[in-house]
């Protein structure tokens, strides 16, 4: 079964300081695809980034950046000087192969809290 | 295009009411999901459609509730006989193809009172 567990409830950071996230999850397939996604508090979910399981190249996208381990299967994401507009919950989610790219597991959540 | 609209945004029902929500994905993507979220959880999956064809509904769909897709197109899901446990937020997402991101509506908030 597909699994993906975010353990931090809630962080809470001072702007400008750095926030990791950390994404452990758990399948039986090769081939599958991890996701982040941000959902502030209106309510929608933002898309943030896709990775493959073939691809463990770290990716930095302005603040943001991603570690993915698949020794360790985990997919960790790291904001780099944190904003208040970095306030939000962010998931991470999964998708393979068996489910025919047909579902996405998500995560509970962490929930960011940047305070000025 | 103005991504996944999902309408209404909020719902507030008496319990045993039937209520009905729709979904307009992005056009062209033929990959349609819905999916609930409850307060403080990550969003479940409920169905997807693939084009026209509803291809998997999960467990949590019970027969109270139906999705449609006619005509590969906008999608509605519908809950009859509302009970209080369906409160949760209704979450709609698109992608064009299988294996790429979703992308998702601001979803329905339903109250089942």
């Amino acid at each position: 079964a597909q699994k993906v567990t975010q353990a931090q409830t809630e962080i809470s950071v001072v702007e400008k300081e750095d926030v990791t996230l950390d994404c452990v999850y758990e399948t039986r397939d090769t081939t599958y695809y991890l996701f982040w996604y941000k959902q502030p508090p209106s309510g929608e979910l933002v898309f943030l980034i896709r990775r493959n399981s073939f691809d463990e190249q770290n990716e930095i996208s302005g603040r943001y950046s991603w570690n993915f381990q698949k020794s360790t299967s985990s997919f960790n994401f790291t904001i780099t000087a944190s904003q208040v507009v970095d306030s939000a919950v962010y998931f991470c989610a999964l998708s393979s192969s068996t489910d025919s790219w047909g579902k996405f597991q998500f995560g509970a959540g962490t929930q960011v809290v940047v305070t000025p | 295009d103005t991504g996944v609209s999902q309408d209404p945004r909020h719902k507030i029902t008496k319990r045993g009411q039937n209520v009905t929500f729709r979904c307009d994905p992005i056009s062209e993507h033929n990959r349609l999901y819905w999916y609930r979220q409850t307060l403080g959880q990550g969003p479940e999956f409920l169905t997807y459609f693939q084009n026209e064809a509803q291809l998997e509904k999960s467990r949590l769909l019970s027969d109270r509730f139906s999705a449609e897709r006619p005509k590969g197109s906008f999608s509605t899901l519908e809950i009859q006989r509302t009970e209080q446990g369906d409160s949760a937020m209704y979450l709609c997402a698109s992608s064009f193809l299988a294996d790429r991101e979703a992308f998702f509506g601001q979803g329905t908030r339903l109250t089942v009172v």
